[in-house]
């Protein structure tokens, strides 16, 4: 049982460059979420998908775009990347049918816009 | 809108001392509450969560919580610090669901031999 896996772990990318980061998980959640993490900022929502075919904005929207392809996988778009978006993302999914349950993390992207 | 105060960025303790994480809140209906932690290069655990059915809460590894809606606070207390606590912790608000929970900025606990 892996949980939440994201690929890749590490990514540098240039301005205007675009990347896709994957998130699968093998629980059967319904939801699932992508966060970013910013030193003094804590996390904050990018995109979440209560079930499979369906995905909503978060907090922070703009320069991102999702793809819940199935019920396992979640995937984060950068279609062109700004240094701005330099970040740690966090995929996560939680419990089904279970609101205000638990949500359990990946281990994180790291990703270096320059 | 509901919000999350974490004070203090850093909070250093000696090993065997109280651990105290400080979380206020701002809600404007009965919130469920959450306190994570996350080691270096992981994702986010669960500690644990108040969701009304009582005030003091226990979690995993000893760390307990209390909510107390006449202060709007939810702080993390642990009486005897382990190296191994040593790690970022975030207290997390919600009112309706997972999609509505707001993360604190982080306190980072460090603790000393």
């Amino acid at each position: 049982n892996a949980g939440v896996t994201q690929t890749p772990k590490f990514q540098v990318l240039k301005t205007g460059q675009s990347m896709t980061l994957q998130c699968a998980q093998d629980m059967n959640h319904n939801s699932m979420y992508w966060y970013r993490q910013d030193p003094g900022m804590g996390l904050r929502l990018i995109y979440y998908s209560a079930s499979e075919g369906t995905t909503d904005k978060g907090e922070v929207p703009n320069g991102y775009n999702v793809s819940r392809l199935n019920k396992r996988e979640f995937s984060l778009r950068l279609e062109s990347a700004a240094p701005s978006q330099t970040s740690v993302y966090f995929c996560a999914s939680s419990v089904p049918g279970a609101t205000n349950e638990k949500l359990f993390f990946g281990s994180g992207t790291q990703l270096s816009v320059l | 809108a509901q919000s999350v105060t974490q004070l203090g960025s850093h909070v250093s303790v000696s090993e065997g001392a109280l651990v105290l994480l400080r979380c206020n809140y701002s809600s404007s209906v009965p919130p469920y509450l959450f306190w994570y932690v996350q080691y270096p290069n992981q994702g986010l655990q669960l500690l644990l969560k108040y969701t009304s059915a009582a005030t003091l809460v226990k979690g995993i590894n000893g760390f307990e919580a209390e909510f107390k809606k006449s202060e709007t606070s939810f702080h993390l207390t642990k009486p005897s610090a382990h190296m191994s606590d040593a790690a970022e912790y975030f207290c997390a608000v919600s009112e309706t669901g997972f999609q509505k929970l707001v993360f604190g900025t982080g306190t980072r606990l460090l603790v000393s031999p």
